[in-house]
């Protein structure tokens, strides 16, 4: 298995654009996690869901953020607008049933907010 | 609310056993610990991860004390490849909650 995808791996934009990253988890796995990385605040989760279900976004930061799973392998997290403090890195994770219940971490987005 | 405390930094002479603490005093009865690492840029990997009995895997062994208010990772022959951001995580339910983690430096 690739392992979990992320896409784009750096993205660069400009204040009040709108941005999509995107995620394709381990096939199999039943949850998915979208987390932001900064230096102030370290990992925080901001979503996960469960059989394509959002089961708790309260860290999602405010309305500009939103976050959909259409299907078992596709997630999508996007900022509309965005603001130069969502430049972070963005990372997604996928769990499966059983073994661990570890969370696979995908390599990540770099996002950079101008 | 990160649930653990670490210290920030540690360095380890490659070859000898790193042994990087964690405390996780208000952890209850039915919560997991976990530990990723995180090398430079790269997504958090996953170590090891416990209940209450110490655990081990080809990678490292976890100790968690018996009152479980705190737990050792130990790296048993570190290398330079071990350098990374080493986290102690408490699972509640379905969510991990990850602390500063220690940055750990394996030195020549």
């Amino acid at each position: 298995d690739a392992g979990v995808i992320q896409s784009p791996r750096h993205e660069v934009t400009e204040m009040g654009q709108e941005v999509t990253l995107r995620c394709k988890p381990i096939s199999g796995h039943d949850y998915l996690f979208w987390y932001r990385q900064t230096m102030m605040r370290g990992l925080e989760l901001l979503i996960y869901f469960n059989n394509n279900v959002p089961i708790d976004d309260s860290g999602m930061p405010e309305d500009r953020f939103s976050a959909k799973m259409p299907n078992a392998s596709f997630s999508t997290l996007k900022i509309q607008p965005s603001e130069p403090r969502d430049s972070a890195v963005y990372f997604c994770a996928s769990r499966g049933l059983g073994g661990a219940n570890e969370q696979f971490f995908g390599p990540g987005t770099r996002l950079t907010v101008l | 609310d990160a649930k653990t405390t670490q210290p920030p930094s540690m360095d380890c002479a490659e070859g000898r056993a790193a042994n990087l603490p964690c405390n996780h005093s208000t952890i209850s009865g039915n919560e997991y610990v976990y530990w990723y690492r995180q090398i430079h840029s790269q997504g958090p990997q996953y170590i090891i991860h416990g209940l209450k009995n110490n655990e081990t895997n080809e990678m490292a062994s976890l100790i968690i004390t018996e009152d479980r208010k705190s737990s050792t990772l130990i790296l048993p022959h570190a290398t330079l490849r071990d350098t990374a951001v080493y986290y102690c995580i408490v699972r509640v339910g379905n969510q991990f909650y990850f602390g500063t983690g220690t940055s750990l430096t394996v030195i020549p």
